[in-house]
């Protein structure tokens, strides 16, 4: 089975400019997470999604939403792109909300 | 005091020695803690998860828990060169609650196993 996937592998935006992120999860998995990690540091988590429902929200601005779909697959949007948003970014996925949860290979947004 | 604590390293061992990562949590009533492996410029891997106090073994891999002291570790046994990577402890909070799926990542242990 494939696993976690994630487009695009990178992406350069500007200051301001806006960002959608998406990410398909393990066949089967109805629950998606998203972090962010910034370079020597763990991953943040930013939201996780469960049956279409948002379930946890975790320290971010309102820029930061997201949404997932009938299909399970999410997007992860961030407006008004600030230079400290560049990160990786990650979406994990699992079969129920408290789960093991499995990372695609991230998205790397630089913002200059 | 970070929710979740570990030793930022780096930690080196010589090939075929075990490496012993550790990892500190703060809330007592945290219900699951997983082992990630992440290699330079990739995402994190689950290596091993464990639920209950105790040893549980994998392979080369053995996660120890122990909440009362509220401490997890990760043994590496015959460490091997392709073991080098940075490991990170994540912790789940306990049942209900907004964040119920939640990873809380500590920052990550940068383990260097040389030939």
């Amino acid at each position: 089975d494939a696993g976690v996937t994630q487009s695009p592998t990178h992406l350069i935006k500007t200051r301001g400019q806006h960002v959608t992120l998406r990410c398909s999860p393990i066949s089967g998995h109805k629950s998606v997470s998203w972090y962010q990690q910034v370079l020597g540091q763990g991953p943040q988590f930013i939201f996780q999604y469960y049956e279409k429902e948002e379930r946890g929200r975790g320290n971010f601005p309102d820029r930061f939403s997201a949404r997932q779909f009938p299909n399970y697959s999410s997007e992860l949007n961030v407006n008004a792109l600030l230079l400290g948003d560049s990160a990786l970014y990650l979406c994990a996925s699992s079969t129920r909300q408290n789960n093991e949860q499995f990372f695609g290979p991230g998205t790397r947004l630089t913002v200059l | 005091q970070k929710e979740v604590e570990q030793n930022s390293g780096p930690l080196s061992v010589p090939e075929g020695a075990i490496a012993s990562l550790n990892c500190t949590y703060s809330d007592r009533v945290s219900q699951s803690f997983f082992w990630y492996r992440q290699y330079s410029g990739k995402s994190p891997e689950l290596i091993m998860s464990i639920y209950s106090n105790g040893d549980k073994e994998d392979g080369r891999f053995t996660a120890q828990l122990n909440k009362a002291s509220q401490y997890v570790s990760l043994l590496i046994r015959d460490s091997q060169p392709s073991d080098s990577a940075t490991y990170l402890c994540a912790v789940t909070p306990s049942l209900g609650g907004t964040s119920y799926g939640k990873l809380t990542f500590g920052q990550g242990t940068i383990l260097t196993v040389h030939p």
